[in-house]
């Protein structure tokens, strides 16, 4: 199976400063049709999951132009240009390219 | 607006069985990839498995933990998802989610139904 790591683990930052979450996979993401099927996904306190990006750097419908993911085939980025408190949470990355998909262990950010 | 409504969690003994729910209703379920992802308790999150469309030939694959034991499959005439548990173990216990996908990954989440496995 691919292995997802993720750091940090926990991040505390401070509101309205920048904050950024690698991820890396055991093996190229980039699929046979051309697409790298890398996900990320916000999950706040006693919620569901909420995806946020799609296939490295799309944004899904509703998710505040703040966060941006980018990389290529097994480095990946999430970042969030100014922290605000409802970011708090832990993030997931997850590839979609190999099964069995695979999610990181979660990075979990919180205000300093 | 999509909505994802499972049903079915709950209390059951080890080596028991139990049978999940997913209500669909805001997009069109026929056309649509499904599945099935957990959480235990405090933890990460977890594939369970995914049911394709119809269209793409129905075709379900899952996770080595439950591989053997339960069974996705779908009811497209009643827009529902299910998750058939078997044989559970007391590492089944999670909340188990019901997603749909998109874009090669779980675009949209129901608000899960918690399995606890004890004797």
């Amino acid at each position: 199976d691919v292995v997802m790591t993720q750091s940090p683990l926990s991040l505390p930052v401070t509101l309205g400063q920048p904050a950024s979450i690698s991820c890396r996979s055991s093996q190229s993401l980039v699929y046979s049709d051309g697409n790298t099927y890398l996900n990320w996904f916000q999950q706040r306190p006693g919620q569901s999951p909420r995806r946020l990006i799609y296939k490295v750097s799309n944004r899904d419908s509703g998710v505040p132009d703040r966060f941006s993911g980018s990389g290529s085939g097994t480095d990946f980025t999430l970042k969030i240009s100014r922290v605000e408190a409802e970011d708090v949470g832990v993030y997931y990355c997850m590839q979609g390219t190999h099964w069995p998909w695979t999610f990181g262990q979660g990075t979990k950010v919180e205000i300093k | 607006e999509v909505q994802l409504v499972e049903s079915g969690g709950g209390l059951v003994k080890p080596g028991g069985s139990l049978r999940l729910s997913c209500a669909a209703s805001g997009f069109t379920f026929t056309n649509t990839w499904m599945s099935w992802i957990r959480q235990a308790p405090g933890k990460g999150l977890e594939w369970v498995g995914l049911i394709k469309s119809k269209a793409d030939a129905g075709t379900t694959d899952y996770t080595a933990p439950v591989k053997g034991r339960f069974t996705i499959s779908r009811d497209d005439s009643k827009n529902t998802l299910f998750l058939q548990m078997n044989s559970l173990k007391t590492d089944d216990t999670a909340v188990y989610y019901c997603t749909t996908l998109w874009g090669g990954g779980p675009n949209f989440w129901g608000q899960g139904t918690l399995v606890t496995v004890s004797s």
